[in-house]
């Protein structure tokens, strides 16, 4: 089975300073990485995916991630924080046999200091 | 083109009644699945359905029930409700079709269960 670990439920950063969350994976095969973002009182919205592909991924408002076999992480960075990126982030894994089933990890809150 | 459709928004439910949630797919997609998400924690899987079959259950007891229909709307059920019950209860659509295993998440049906 496939599991996420979010290393800090939350982190604070000031706007403009770089933001990193931290996500590592377990699965014994392949796996599908994602991170989504949740706005309060919303659904959630993809932010970028891995998917075997090139292993820095791009997204969306500026954030990208780096998929890591050998460290089995998928950290999501931005250079510059914004005011508005405050919110919670939940990294996720999917795996070939498993279509259709998202694992989450338990979310980073995301604070933006002015 | 509309996204992920899910009513209704909010309900308030009694210990022991039975509750029946809604979500509409973004058009062209054939995959539904269902999350829960409690406060304070990452979604957690309860089905998956293509074409009308289910193909994926979570560790949700049979209390929770769920169907699609040949417009690939789907539903989920939930009788004898507990006070655990009570989340935010997620719909995401995706299209198998594309092999991509990304999901498109609806604004969520907010329980509560009194």
């Amino acid at each position: 089975a496939q599991s996420v670990t979010q290393l800090g439920s939350h982190v604070s950063v000031s706007e403009g300073a770089l933001v990193l969350l931290r996500c590592n994976y377990s699965s014994s095969v392949p796996p599908y990485l994602f991170w989504y973002v949740q706005y309060p009182n919303q659904g959630l919205q993809l932010l970028l995916k891995y998917t075997s592909a090139a292993t820095l991924v791009k997204g969306i408002n500026g954030f990208e991630a780096e998929f890591k076999k050998s460290e089995t992480s998928f950290h999501l960075t931005k250079p510059s924080a914004h005011m508005s990126d405050a919110a919670e982030y939940f990294c996720a894994v999917s795996v070939g046999t498993s279509y259709g089933k998202l694992t989450f990890g338990q979310g980073t809150i995301l604070t933006v200091h002015p | 083109d509309a996204g992920v459709t899910q009513s209704p928004t909010h309900l308030i439910k009694t210990r022991g009644q039975q509750v029946t949630l809604r979500c509409s797919p973004i058009s062209g997609h054939k995959s539904v699945s269902w999350y829960q998400q409690v406060l304070g924690q990452g979604p957690q899987f309860i089905f998956q359905y293509y074409e009308k079959e289910e193909r994926g259950r979570g560790n949700f007891p049979d209390r929770f029930s769920a169907r699609q229909f040949p417009n690939y709307s789907s539903e989920l059920n939930v009788n004898a409700l507990l006070l655990g019950d009570s989340a935010l209860y997620l719909c995401a659509s995706s299209s198998r079709d594309t092999n991509s295993y990304e999901q498109y998440f609806g604004p969520g049906t907010r329980l509560t269960v009194t």
